[in-house]
């Protein structure tokens, strides 16, 4: 069975402090991937990025950053020096097992940033 | 490109009626995904189409929702008989291609309050 972990229900930080979402996922297959989506307050989840479960290496987009390690089953999410912008809903996704592309979300985290 | 188009907003309605809701995906976009997302939990898939057929309804309460994909474009989800419980947002949404890890594109969502 696929499943999704996100242990973070809420975290508040201060603006322009570094802030780290946790994902942990379960799967028996050996291809799938992995993905970050943002909730914000008017509803609509937004893709973030996308991982395949062979390409480990660890990616920068800005102020956000990923690390993904298959050996701890995680994918987490680091907001760096954050901003009120990015206060919102973050859920951890994870796509798998031939056939169907069904996509399996977390509970999500939601994430304040004051001001 | 226009984004994943879903109405209405908002509906509220009692228990026991009937309640409909549509989505027009990503122009071009084959595959086209319900799902449910009761507050404070990530979203639940209800159904998966791929064009006009069903490729995964295995969550979908069969005895009180239904919903379909005609002409393999836009999608119509109806509760009958709405239950307290299906309270939540409905979401919408679709992907390019039919291959494992395309991104999913949402729409707004719409809130369902059953009274």
């Amino acid at each position: 069975a696929q499943k999704v972990t996100q242990a973070q229900t809420e975290i508040s930080v201060v603006e322009k402090e570094d802030v780290t979402l946790d994902c942990v996922y379960e799967t028996r297959d050996t291809t799938y991937y992995l993905f970050w989506y943002k909730q914000p307050p008017s509803g609509e989840l937004v893709f973030l990025i996308r991982r395949n479960s062979f390409d480990e290496q660890n990616e920068i987009s800005g102020r956000y950053s990923w690390n993904f390690q298959k050996s701890t089953s995680s994918f987490n999410f680091t907001i760096t020096a954050s901003q009120v912008v990015d206060s919102a809903v973050y859920f951890c996704a994870l796509s798998g097992g031939s056939g169907t592309y069904k996509y399996i979300f977390g509970t999500g985290t939601r994430l304040k940033v004051l001001a | 490109e226009a984004g994943v188009a879903q109405s209405p907003r908002y509906k509220i309605i009692e228990k026991r009626q009937s309640v409909a809701f549509w989505c027009n995906p990503i122009s071009g976009h084959a595959t086209l995904y319900w799902y449910q997302q009761i507050l404070g939990q990530g979203p639940k898939l209800l159904i998966q189409f791929q064009n006009n057929g069903v490729v995964d309804d295995s969550q979908l309460p069969k005895d009180r929702f239904s919903a379909e994909r005609l002409k393999g474009v836009d999608s119509t989800l109806k509760i009958q008989p709405a239950k307290l419980e299906d309270s939540a947002v409905y979401l919408c949404a679709s992907s390019g291609v039919a291959v494992q890890g395309s991104p999913l594109h949402f729409g707004n969502g719409t809130r369902l309050t059953v009274t």
